[in-house]
């Protein structure tokens, strides 16, 4: 069983248009992330939710609308697509919220291009 | 200045070599530390924390220096399995964030 699912894997879409990324996670763990990884491969947390509740939210587009219906899953939305939105994103959870041993668990990533 | 910095490389290595890689991180309120892989087209994976008092797993030491504020991952007897891209993670006081460095490329050749 995968422990951090999400889709779809591909995303190849137009300017302009709203696109959906889901994430699911079995593991029970309390917290979810989106990180994103562009094309120099720097990856950059997004935002962290924490027993549904919004707790990290870095200077990210307003375009970008995270939802967390329960602690299992994260989904991210994208209004009005830009070129610059092309990259990889990656949810994680983890368990140790705040802990200092936490351990992040990755999805496969969704590779997401603008055209 | 980034927070998290290491030598992009990449660095290729023959199989069986020792390679080490660094990493600083600007920021002395950081609590944890962790060394992270990712194959590519693949995501990152925990590979160990590291502690003070340094740590090792198999071919793996992991290093701190608090005062320096360096951390470094040293290979021992290269495989070309350990070919991938090394990530230093370092985690803040309060736990609210996590930062990647860019990553270290690594090229095992035989």
């Amino acid at each position: 069983d995968t422990a951090v699912s999400q889709t779809p894997k591909y995303l190849v879409t137009q300017m302009g248009n709203d696109k959906s990324i889901k994430c699911e996670q079995n593991l029970g763990h309390d917290t979810m992330y989106w990180y994103k990884q562009d094309s120099k491969k720097f990856l950059k947390i997004m935002f962290s939710y924490n027993n549904k509740e919004l707790i990290i939210n870095e200077t990210v587009p307003n375009r970008f609308s995270p939802k967390s219906p329960d602690k299992a899953h994260l989904n991210l939305h994208i209004n009005s697509l830009e070129l610059g939105d092309s990259a990889v994103y990656f949810c994680a959870s983890s368990q140790l919220y705040g802990g200092t041993n936490e351990k992040l668990f990755f999805g496969s990533g969704t590779q997401l291009s603008v055209l | 200045r980034k927070e998290v910095e290491q030598d992009p490389g990449p660095f290729n290595v023959p199989e069986g070599a020792t390679v080490a890689f660094n990493c600083t991180y600007s920021n002395s309120a950081s609590q944890s530390f962790f060394w992270y892989r990712q194959d590519c087209r693949k995501e990152p994976k925990l590979l160990m924390s590291v502690y003070s008092s340094g740590n090792e797993d198999g071919r793996f030491t992991a290093q701190l220096n608090r005062a320096s504020q360096y951390i470094s991952l040293l290979i021992r007897d290269s495989k070309l399995s350990d070919s991938a891209t090394y990530l230093c993670v370092v985690k803040r006081t309060g736990g609210f964030k996590t930062i990647f460095g860019a990553g270290t490329r690594l090229f095992v050749k035989a």
